[in-house]
């Protein structure tokens, strides 16, 4: 059975701190890997990773794909309390036309002041 | 601007009720998704559909149904044979389903509670 889990699922902070968030799976017909960031509402799309050993990066956030080991990580350097959010992670899978996404629970941080 | 709409925001029912949520796009995206969120859990897709008129079970299909009668609109509805209807309902569109290379884009929500 497919599954994506991730971890920790929370994680508590001071701001400033750097934290890494973890993705594994194990799936068949891997596609992608995406990961979101949700703050109680609608998830906001963060990053997709296709290619093993490439760091997608956005500011202080980055995200690299380990497609030998299974897994993906999530960085946040410099954290603020506006990264406070659960982040979720899902893997694509199945042919193009019909393709399924599997999620994880999500890890909740929490970045105190 | 763009985007997927979903109403109400909370929704309190009695149990034996049905319940429709709404979710409209004006993002012209053929792809529509209704996901269910609980607390712990991933996401899990109750039903999508990939083009007017048509749609597809996903993993959590019993005691919901769905319709697409139109390209911006999937509504949602909850029946009373749903054994477990308290949850947060997440609706999000994509250009298409094989498009595997572009994300979901996610409306805010609907936190239903059946009591």
């Amino acid at each position: 059975e497919d599954k994506v889990v991730q971890s920790p699922l929370s994680l508590v902070v001071h701001e400033g701190d750097t934290v890494t968030l973890n993705c594994s799976y194990e799936v068949t017909n891997f596609r992608s890997l995406l990961w979101y960031k949700q703050e109680k509402k609608a998830p906001t799309f963060l990053f997709m990773l296709t290619s093993s050993g490439i760091e997608k990066k956005s500011g202080r956030l980055s995200s690299i794909l380990d497609k030998k080991e299974l897994f993906s990580i999530l960085n946040i350097t410099a954290t603020q309390t506006g990264d406070s959010a659960v982040y979720l992670c899902a893997v694509k899978t199945g042919p193009d036309s019909n393709y399924q996404l599997i999620w994880g629970a999500g890890t909740k941080l929490i970045i105190k002041p | 601007d763009g985007g997927i709409t979903q109403s109400p925001k909370y929704l309190f029912r009695k149990e034996g009720q049905n319940v429709t949520l709404s979710c409209e796009q004006n993002l012209n995206h053929d792809a529509m998704y209704w996901y269910r969120q609980d607390p712990g859990q991933g996401l899990r897709l109750i039903y999508y559909s990939q083009i007017v008129n048509d749609f597809q079970k996903g993993d959590i299909a019993e005691g919901y149904s769905v319709s697409r009668e139109k390209k911006e609109s999937f509504p949602l509805t909850v029946t009373s044979a749903q054994k477990n209807p308290t949850a947060f309902y997440l609706c999000a569109s994509s250009p298409d389903s094989s498009s595997y290379n572009s994300p979901l884009h996610f409306g805010n929500g609907t936190r239903l509670t059946v009591t």
